[in-house]
């Protein structure tokens, strides 16, 4: 099974600052079929990035994603307050296997 | 507008059974592949179950292999998961989510509220 492992733990950061999150997997993940999920306390996750560069529908373009193999990226250009969340990204080229999430908090 | 609904959730003793049900509405339920996902309290998300849309093929986590089963009911536009044997830690949020489009391989693109189990003596 295909492990994800994402970093950092906890991003410490202002509104208006550029987030860079990293999730990596223990093995290639096939076709890029890697997403990521965006959640607030109390609520569902919300698909935000899939294919590891497509925005979801409604997704605002200061999200993007990158990366391909066993390296993938989530960038959110500039932080809005609603974007302080958990972070999750997902393979499903092989299983379903969730990584175990970054904080974005406010600084 | 595109909605998931779960039920079932309860607070039940270790060994015994549980069934939740998710109600899809606002979309064609019977071309679209399903999940259950869950959460422990505090914790990450961990997915539990796969199915196809016609419920012809599916997966299972490692960690309910055996004892949870992921079923389907296309005439209600129902999904379910029968769990069994249910453990400490099974105790969490579980949410059904809807496949993006019709392969299996896809990422969960509507999530429902989420139902809690609660597993404790």
């Amino acid at each position: 099974e295909i492990v994800l492992t994402q970093s950092p733990g906890t991003l410490s950061l202002s509104p208006g600052e550029r987030a860079t999150l990293s999730c990596r997997a223990s093995q290639t993940v096939s076709s890029s079929y890697l997403a990521w999920y965006q959640q607030k306390p109390g609520q569902a996750p919300r698909l935000l990035i899939y294919g590891a560069s497509s925005r979801a529908t409604g997704i605002p373009d200061r999200f993007s994603g990158s990366g391909s193999g066993t390296d993938f990226t989530l960038t959110i250009s500039r932080l809005e307050p609603e974007d302080f969340a958990v972070y999750y990204c997902q393979q499903y080229g092989s299983s379903f296997t969730f990584g175990p999430g970054t904080k974005v908090d406010i600084k | 507008q595109v909605q998931l609904v779960e039920s079932g959730g309860g607070v039940v003793q270790p060994g015994m059974s549980l069934r939740l049900s998710c109600a899809a509405s606002g979309f064609t339920f019977s071309i679209s592949g399903m999940y259950w996902v869950r959460q422990a309290p505090g914790k990450g998300l961990e997915w539990v179950a796969v199915i196809s849309y016609d419920g012809s093929n599916n997966h299972y986590a490692d960690s309910v292999k055996g004892r949870f089963t992921i079923s389907r009911d296309n005439s209600k536009d129902t999904l379910y998961l029968q769990m069994s044997s249910l453990r400490v830690e099974d105790t969490a949020v579980y949410y059904c989510a809807k496949k993006k489009s019709g392969t299996y391989y896809e990422p969960c693109d509507v999530w429902g509220q989420g139902t809690m189990v609660t597993v404790s003596s």
